[in-house]
Parts: C-alpha cells; sequence; structure tokens
C-alpha cells in the first residue's frame, strides 16, 4: 500500500564512502523528485525527473547523481560523502497533469536520515 | 518565486480553531497558494490549494482574500496529532518547484 517508499531509512557512513538512496512510487505518477532537509528543517529541492527525464537541477555538487531507470523509480548516488552531506533526504512524486487546472500536490517518502561521519 | 512570511510558531490546545497567515505580497496572477504538513520524522503531505475565495476539504480551509497578497488556513478544532509543521507555498500551476520556507511549527496542548 506505500505510495512513496525509500530505502534505506537511516544511513550511516564513514566521509568519502559512496552510497545510495533507492526510492519507488506505486501511484502512476510521471514526475519524481529528490529534496534535502537540513539539520535547520529547510527543505529544498535538488533534481526532478519526468518520464526518466532530467527536468531541474539545482545547484548541486556533481557528486550527487540521480538515475531512473524507470518513471517509478528514481535513484540518488552520492560519491566521495562529506560531512556536510548529512542530513534527511525526501522523494518524492507528483503525476504529470498539466491543463488541469491546478498545480500539482506532490506525495513524499518516509525519508532517509543520512549520517556521515 | 514568489517570497512566503508565515509566523515561526503558534501554540494552541485542544479543540481549538488554529489559523496560520501567510504573506505573499509578490504573487503572480498566475499562481498558486499550498499548503503542506510535516510531521516529525516524516514527509511532507499536501493539505489544501486555492487559487482565490474559499476552499474546504476534510482536513482544513483555506481563506484567500481579494488581492491575494495573503492567505489564512484555518484547522478546525485541533487535536494533539495536529501538531506538526505547516508549510505555505506559492507558484505556478506548471512550476516543479517546489520552494519550501522554513514553516510554522504549530504546537497543540492539552
Amino acid at each position: 500500500d506505500t505510495a512513496v517508499s525509500q530505502t534505506p531509512k537511516y544511513l550511516v557512513t564513514q566521509m568519502g564512502n559512496d552510497k545510495s538512496i533507492k526510492c519507488e512510487q506505486n501511484l502512476g505518477h510521471d514526475t519524481m523528485y529528490w529534496y534535502k532537509q537540513d539539520s535547520k528543517k529547510f527543505l529544498k529541492i535538488m533534481f526532478s525527473y519526468n518520464n526518466k527525464e532530467l527536468i531541474i537541477n539545482e545547484t548541486v555538487p556533481n557528486r550527487f547523481s540521480p538515475k531512473s531507470p524507470d518513471k517509478a523509480h528514481l535513484n540518488l548516488h552520492i560519491n566521495s560523502l562529506e560531512l556536510g552531506d548529512s542530513a534527511v533526504y525526501f522523494c518524492a512524486s507528483s503525476p504529470h497533469s498539466l491543463g488541469q487546472g491546478r498545480r500539482d500536490e506532490q506525495y513524499f517518502g518516509p525519508g532517509t536520515r543520512l549520517t556521515v561521519t | 518565486l514568489a517570497k512566503t512570511t508565515q509566523p515561526i510558531s503558534m501554540d494552541s490546545y485542544e479543540g481549538q480553531e488554529v489559523n496560520i497567515t501567510c504573506s505573499h505580497n509578490n504573487i503572480a496572477t498566475n499562481d498558486y497558494i499550498t499548503w503542506y504538513q510535516q510531521f516529525p520524522s516524516q514527509g511532507p503531505r499536501f493539505i489544501i490549494q486555492g487559487y482565490k475565495t474559499k476552499v474546504t476539504n476534510e482536513v482544513a480551509s483555506l481563506f484567500i482574500p481579494a488581492d491575494r497578497k495573503s492567505s489564512t488556513l484555518s484547522l478546525p478544532r485541533v487535536s494533539l496529532s495536529d501538531t506538526a509543521v505547516y508549510y505555505c507555498l506559492v507558484g505556478a500551476r506548471n512550476d516543479y518547484k517546489l520552494s519550501f520556507g522554513a514553516g510554522t511549527t504549530v504546537t497543540v496542548r492539552a
């Protein structure tokens, strides 16, 4: 029944390591997103894919690379992890409803708490 | 993107109505006003969206005056489980990018 799921929920790793966070949505949505929520609780968008194509790429270090094997999945790979990468990462999805007269609502996953030591 | 301003925190008691006002003085003609709710250790959840006048659903009401420079989210008869951070977002229908501010932390006490 889970709409947007992420794995793992918690990730503790050391500086310099490479890690991935997986995201899957079973809502049939066309668009998926990655957000980062820092210690001050500010939520900022990182990437967005629509039908497997990148449509939003905010100012994010090249160490972060999203990968969308199909429109139900958007994974986030992070190379050479740094202390500042510690945060909660949220995946989200929304339907492609342009023309329906409203702004898409986004459905968020439960988050992945990444701790870099 | 239109900038939004909302109170940092609000306290309330169970059974009361909570009204959170968001200012968005430079809202554009094609911008919608959307509110999200975030519980601790969870992702944000869509509550309500409106363009003008009043919108009501099973969770909340959204009041938008004619000039649209502000909006008020109304939570009727709150319970302890309504304790959360509430975000006001403003943006165009075809703008995929949600811009979250600091939000308003609402604490409901018994």
